[in-house]
């Protein structure tokens, strides 16, 4: 069992919906991230935040908008998705500051599916 | 940060040592190496974890040679349920490169199939 928690696990939608996926952790880790991953491929790493704040964003299209609203929280608002959207949406978490060399620990996905 | 390279795919027999190689030959003094392994469906599963000493857990062991160019993960005694991807990762530690910090570099990984 994971102690990242992902919801929903498995999620359909419109290219006109709007959604939210959400992502929580109690480790007390303050740093947590969001990966996409298409079938068959590796990880790709799409948000960074460091204590709630915004510190790595890979050139990710709007249309994917991360959210921290305190340090045990991720959410990614979703809105006119294309159907290339759809994969694997991965959160992780790990600690951060002197222990930087910490590993992160994955939640096991939200399968999105857009029509 | 440092690239990997691993073989594409292993063969191993249930009972029987597993040996995944990984070929780091770029990595600087400050890179770590990661071991990762995601079995089908399910989110990657931190394994271990070390900079340049061997390291031992409950699950694997780590051995990095001496010039960190390359290690080896032991899985001990392979079981079917250690069939997965396994991904082998070096990435510097944050307060180095805080540009770059918290970025996980997966490449193509290892797909590690387990036979009775």
């Amino acid at each position: 069992d994971t102690e990242v928690t992902q919801t929903p696990k498995h999620l359909v939608m419109g290219m006109t919906n709007k959604k939210s996926l959400k992502c929580e952790q109690h480790m007390g880790h303050r740093a947590m991230y969001w990966y996409k991953q298409k079938a068959k491929k590796p990880p790709e790493l799409m948000f960074v935040y460091s204590y709630e704040k915004l510190s790595i964003n890979e050139s990710v299209p709007s249309r994917f908008s991360p959210e921290c609203p305190n340090s045990s929280l991720l959410n990614l608002h979703l809105h006119a998705l294309q159907p290339e959207d759809s994969a694997l949406y991965l959160c992780a978490s790990s600690q951060e500051g002197s222990y930087s060399n910490q590993p992160q620990h994955f939640g096991d996905g939200t399968r999105l599916s857009i029509l | 940060d440092a690239k990997t390279t691993q073989p594409t795919s292993m063969d191993c027999a249930e009972g029987r040592a597993a040996n995944l190689p990984c070929n780091h030959s770029t990595i600087s003094g400050n890179e770590y190496v990661y071991w990762y392994r995601q079995i089908h469906s399910q989110g990657p599963q931190y394994i271990i974890h070390g900079l340049k000493n061997n390291e031992t857990n409950e699950m694997a062991s780590l051995i990095i040679t001496e010039d960190r160019k390359s290690s080896t993960l032991i899985l001990p005694h392979a079981t079917l349920r250690d069939t997965a991807v396994y991904y082998c990762i070096v990435r510097v530690a944050g307060w180095l490169r805080p540009d770059s910090w918290g970025k996980f570099q997966f490449g193509a990984g290892t797909q590690v199939v387990v036979t009775p």
